[in-house]
């Protein structure tokens, strides 16, 4: 299997734009993450997804942010408009409950 | 609601020297307890994990971490550090048995090895 595959691996965008992270879960995971990652603050979960259903998005920062599932093998974070605060690292990891997650590479987002 | 805290931000250990990362954990319930590293520029990835039986859990890369319920610890050792080793390192805990399945992660530690 390939793992979790993420794209675009780097983005750099201006402040106002529409940015759109990607993710491919593993096959057969039925859990998937959004995690972002910084300096200041760590590791945040920012929603979880079970079975393409969203569960839990108490972690999403603001209206500006939000996540779509619509089949098991692909799933989107979309920051409208983006801010300079947004730029982090944001992870996308998946899950079939019984290994522990599996984290992709990573997308490092810069918002000018 | 759970909460993961590591001790040190930043350790420092010589090539062969033991390697001791700290974790303790806030759960209402019986956690499930994980280690991930994280070299630079990639995703994390799995070191081990309890979840129930064997209170030691022996993972890859020759690191093993033992869960006491009374300390409420779950401390990564490696006998003998390697260059290699260097990396940021990250506890998490969840709480399966609650009905949810995320992790909340700890800060981390980065791990420096001195030759």
């Amino acid at each position: 299997d390939a793992g979790v595959i993420q794209s675009p691996r780097h983005e750099v965008t201006e402040m106002g734009q529409e940015v759109t992270l990607r993710c491919k879960p593993i096959s057969g995971h039925d859990y998937l993450f959004w995690y972002r990652q910084t300096m200041m603050r760590g590791l945040e979960l920012l929603i979880y997804f079970n079975n393409n259903v969203p569960i839990d998005d108490s972690g999403m920062p603001e209206d500006r942010f939000s996540a779509k599932m619509p089949n098991a093998s692909f799933s989107t974070l979309k920051i409208q408009p983006s801010e300079p605060r947004d730029s982090a690292v944001y992870f996308c990891a998946s899950s079939d409950r019984h290994y522990g997650y599996t984290f992709g590479s990573g997308t490092r987002l810069t918002v000018v | 609601a759970q909460s993961v805290t590591q001790l040190g931000s930043h350790v420092s250990v010589s090539e062969g020297a033991l390697v001791l990362l700290r974790c303790n954990y806030s759960s209402s319930v019986p956690p499930y307890l994980f280690w991930y590293v994280q070299y630079p520029n990639q995703g994390l990835q799995l070191l081990l994990k309890y979840t129930t039986g064997a209170t030691l859990v022996k993972g890859i890369n020759g690191f093993e971490a033992e869960f006491k319920k009374s300390e409420t610890s779950f401390h990564l050792t490696k006998p003998s550090a390697h260059m290699s080793d260097a990396a940021e390192y990250f506890c998490a805990v969840s709480e399966p048995t609650s009905g949810t399945y995320k992790y909340i992660f700890g800060t981390g530690t980065r791990l420096k090895v001195l030759a």
